[in-house]
């Protein structure tokens, strides 16, 4: 079966680094992708990773590592408005997307 | 209009009744999708549709249709609905099958 594993929950303080992993196995990769979402919110796009390797975009980062089934989003200077659920999808092999459960960061002062 | 909406925001409704939720873009996307969100789990596909005239089934598809008569619309239709869809249904739409989704703000769906 298909399979997206995320931490259910995560604390940080502002200003801090906080990493959330994501580990996958789907039936074939046609790239990964981070969303965020606020309480009562729709998710928001905030990456996109289809070669191993860190993509950068201000304080967010991805990385990815297609041979051992793992990405992580690593956020920096955290922000009391980074208090989000963070969902990690993969697109298999028919382009359609397989959704984590999500990650729900808490930031304390 | 700026991106996608969705009527009703929110809505309660008897079970047995019919209830067709609404999806409208106005980004010229090619693909349009649904999906619902439950506590502990996952985003969940129900249908898709990679162009206007066709439509697709997605992971979860009993119980729900969907037609695409034209680009910027994709009703969902709940012929009978039964408590198992109390959730939160977000529509979204990619310019291609391929390209980032975008997401609506949700219809958020009780069934009692």
């Amino acid at each position: 079966g298909q399979n997206i594993d995320q931490p259910t929950e995560m604390t940080a303080t502002e200003g801090a680094i906080v990493q959330i992993n994501c580990t996958y196995q789907t039936s074939g990769f046609n790239g990964l992708f981070w969303y965020q979402q606020h309480a009562g919110e729709a998710p928001t796009f905030l990456s996109y990773n289809v070669l191993d390797g860190l993509e950068e975009k201000g304080r967010f980062s991805s990385f990815l590592s297609r041979s051992k089934g793992y990405s992580y989003l690593l956020l920096k200077e955290l922000q009391m408005k980074d208090s989000a659920s963070y969902l990690c999808a993969v697109e298999d092999s028919n382009y359609q997307l397989i959704w984590g459960a999500g990650t729900k960061l808490i930031i304390k002062p | 209009i700026a991106g996608i909406t969705q009527a009703p925001t929110s809505q309660i409704l008897a079970a047995g009744r019919r209830m067709t939720l609404r999806c409208t873009q106005d980004m010229r996307h090619n693909a349009m999708y649904w999906y619902r969100q439950d506590l502990g789990l996952g985003l969940r596909l129900i249908h898709y549709s990679n162009t206007a005239g066709t439509t697709g089934k997605g992971e979860v598809p009993d119980g729900y249709s969907v037609s695409r008569a034209n680009t910027d619309d994709v009703p969902l239709t709940l012929a009978s609905a039964v408590p198992s869809q109390t959730s939160v249904y977000f529509c979204a739409s990619s310019a291609g099958a391929t390209d980032t989704q975008y997401f609506g703000p949700g219809t958020r769906l009780t069934v009692l």
